[in-house]
């Protein structure tokens, strides 16, 4: 079964720095371009950054360039999202999705929550 | 950037009845759209892809169409399990692959 399961998102203060990480199963996880999307409260979908299977392409959305870092750890099976300068407006579940090319976004992962409050 | 727009922002439609959601694009995206569900504590999840294609496991009362800039989703007979929020997809250029704001499709 194709999974993604991402982790370490929980409560920062503005400013403060949080590491998202998102472990593949069940494909070639080398194979395939990954995404990072995220949903604010009661709010809809905002893709934030993407990068290509060897790491060679990556792309962010404005609202986070310069203050976020997609990763990746194709021997691990393991998609990193690393978070700086967190402002209140990051507050979001944050996605890990699998980029099917001339698909979209397939599978998704459960989401983990981001929190940033004083 | 190309901006997807959906609408209705929410329709209210009765358990068999038809339900038709729109997307517009910006510009010309040829039939590189997609459309998610995603239900009330859950992950989005893919329906259909370039445009009318459904993607694997998908039910038949769901359908898509069009290309360029107006696209249309239907839902031919509504089940209870279908109520749910329905984003849009551009994914023909990068910078970035933006979605529609949703469209909340609930029980009349």
């Amino acid at each position: 079964e194709v999974q993604l399961v991402e982790s370490g998102g929980g409560l920062v203060q503005p400013g403060g720095s949080l590491r998202l990480s998102c472990a593949a199963s069940g494909f070639t996880f080398s194979s395939y371009s990954m995404n990072w999307v995220r949903q604010a409260p009661g709010k809809g979908l905002e893709w934030v950054s993407y990068i290509s299977s060897s790491s060679s392409t990556i792309y962010y959305a404005d609202s986070v360039k310069g203050r976020f870092t997609i990763s990746r750890d194709n021997a691990k099976n393991s998609l990193y999202l690393q978070m700086n300068s967190l402002r209140d407006e990051d507050t979001a579940v944050y996605y890990c999705a699998r980029d099917i090319t001339m698909i979209g976004f397939d599978p998704w992962g459960q989401g983990t929550l981001v929190t940033v409050s004083s | 950037e190309i901006v997807m727009t959906q609408s209705p922002a929410t329709l209210s439609v009765s358990p068999g009845e038809r339900a038709t959601l729109s997307c517009r694009a910006s510009q010309s995206v040829s039939s590189n759209l997609a459309w998610y569900q995603q239900k009330p504590g859950q992950a989005p999840r893919l329906l259909i892809y370039g445009a009318s294609t459904r993607a694997t496991g998908i039910p038949a009362r769901f359908s898509g169409s069009g290309s360029g800039t107006e696209f249309t989703l239907t839902i031919s007979s509504l089940q209870s399990e279908d109520f749910a929020v329905y984003y849009c997809q551009q994914y023909n250029n990068w910078a970035p692959r933006t979605f529609g704001q949703g469209t909340k499709v609930e029980i009349k």
